[in-house]
């Protein structure tokens, strides 16, 4: 089946720092999703791409879908002591019916 | 703007009970996936309905079985509880047919205990 590699795994960063992670596929994915959970939360959708190439923002997220379809970039810029949390990267299956494969997860922390 | 609810929050069963979770989708979504994460994991696809229809279905035990009714709400029913089922399950809806169909959304989960 489809496969995410997200990375890194974790990250300790001061209040203030700019933050980047990714994500990697073997295979293409037509749409890529970024998720934020909390603590006993759900995951809250940030930012949706649809298109290679593209980068969108969302205040200070900004996410970007790479030229070969494979790859996906979040940065968070300015970081806050509430942007804490899991980052996950997630992409529909081109197979079934949207089913989510998901990344394993960024786990950011940010000291104040 | 409405969510997705979940209920119960929380939930604690014994070896070899039964239990429901119920998920309601966010108004006019027809579709409704359910995810099951377990501690440090990300979450799992288990299965997936779309206008009442089961549509996909993942790695979901044969303990399990799910059904959406006519008002979309969603129910999946958990026997012969085992230790490992303990874990975080999530509902999340999307609306086929649109341009942002594959954005799901997520309600808060469910936190079930199996002791």
């Amino acid at each position: 089946g489809q496969q995410l590699n997200q990375s890194p795994q974790s990250m300790f960063i001061q209040e203030g720092e700019d933050v980047s992670m990714n994500c990697t596929s073997s295979s293409i994915f037509n749409t890529w999703l970024w998720y934020k959970q909390e603590p006993g939360e759900g995951p809250v959708l940030l930012i949706a791409l649809y298109k290679a190439g593209e980068l969108t923002s969302n205040g200070r997220l900004t996410a970007q879908f790479g030229i070969t379809r494979k790859d996906s970039f979040l940065n968070i810029s300015a970081s806050i002591p509430s942007d804490v949390g899991i980052y996950f990267c997630a992409g529909p299956s081109v197979f079934g019916y949207g089913k989510l494969t998901f990344g394993q997860g960024t786990i950011l922390t940010v000291h104040p | 703007a409405a969510g997705v609810i979940q209920s119960p929050r929380h939930l604690i069963k014994e070896k070899r009970e039964t239990a429901t979770l119920k998920c309601y989708p966010i108004p006019r979504h027809d579709t409704v996936y359910w995810y099951q994460q377990g501690p440090g994991q990300d979450p799992q696809f288990l299965i997936s309905f779309y206008e009442k229809m089961q549509s996909d279905k993942g790695s979901i035990p044969d303990r399990f079985s799910a059904q959406q009714f006519s008002d979309y709400h969603s129910e999946l029913n958990m026997s012969s509880l085992e230790l490992g089922d303990s874990a975080l399950y999530f509902c999340a809806s999307s609306a086929p047919g649109r341009a942002d169909e594959n954005e799901q959304f997520f309600g808060p989960g469910t936190r079930l205990t199996v002791l």
